[in-house]
């Protein structure tokens, strides 16, 4: 079965540091693309940005560009999501999602079950 | 650029059909989409890529119940013999030259 497990729950403080994950099982994890996107409390689906655990080539949408940094170790078939200074604008659940392989659609097939990150001082 | 629009709501009756709406912007009107469910306090599911020409693949284990289509600009998902764990939000995908774009989502409801 085809899966994306992302780590639990994460409460921190303005300021903090945070690294949250996503581990692919089923497929072959290197030659797929894994994305990261954002929902705010009650709000839609934001992508944040994309990476290829391959050669770690990644890319990000102008609105995260700068504010995270996305990761993956193939090794361990897990690709990561990164805040050096968590701020309370960052509350919300995060999911990594796997994009299609196929020249004809980068539609996001698989999605993880998603990490809440609460930002409280 | 490359916007997605969804109506924020929807309502239909149990048993019955309901179909929603996702309009891409302008000159993308080519585009093909992905429609994704997310059911109460649960993560998105995948339910379908469907091209300009109304042609569409399904996810695994998606409900004959689902179908798609397509008219000009507009990416319709439609949702027959309504059952209640359809009551859920709805969002369009499309994808463009390195971008990801989301729909705000149609939240629905079933009667």
């Amino acid at each position: 079965e085809v899966q994306l497990v992302q780590s639990g729950a994460e409460v921190k403080k303005p300021g903090e540091s945070l690294k949250i994950s996503c581990k692919g099982s089923g497929y072959s994890f290197t030659n797929y693309w894994i994305a990261w996107v954002r929902q705010m409390p009650g709000k839609g689906l934001e992508w944040m940005g994309i990476i290829y655990p391959g050669d770690s080539k990644t890319k990000y949408s102008p609105s995260f560009q700068g504010q995270v940094s996305i990761s993956a170790d193939k090794s361990i078939s897990t690709a990561y999501l990164h805040w050096s200074s968590l701020r309370a604008s960052d509350i919300a659940m995060y999911y990594c999602a796997r994009k299609e392989m196929s020249t004809t659609s980068d539609a996001f097939d698989v999605w993880g079950q998603g990490t809440m990150v609460t930002v409280s001082s | 650029q490359l916007v997605l629009t969804q109506s924020p709501s929807a309502s239909a009756s149990l048993g019955a059909s309901v179909k929603l709406t996702c309009t891409l912007s302008s000159g993308h009107s080519r585009n093909a989409i992905a429609w994704h469910q997310q059911q109460p306090e649960k993560g998105p599911r995948y339910l379908m890529k469907l091209n300009s020409d109304g042609s569409h693949i399904k996810g695994d284990g998606i409900p004959d119940r689902f179908s798609g289509s397509s008219s000009g600009a507009e990416r319709y998902l439609t949702i027959s013999n309504l059952q209640s764990e359809d009551e859920a939000d709805y969002h369009c995908q499309t994808w463009g030259t390195g971008i990801w774009v989301f729909g705000g989502g149609t939240k629905l409801t079933v009667l």
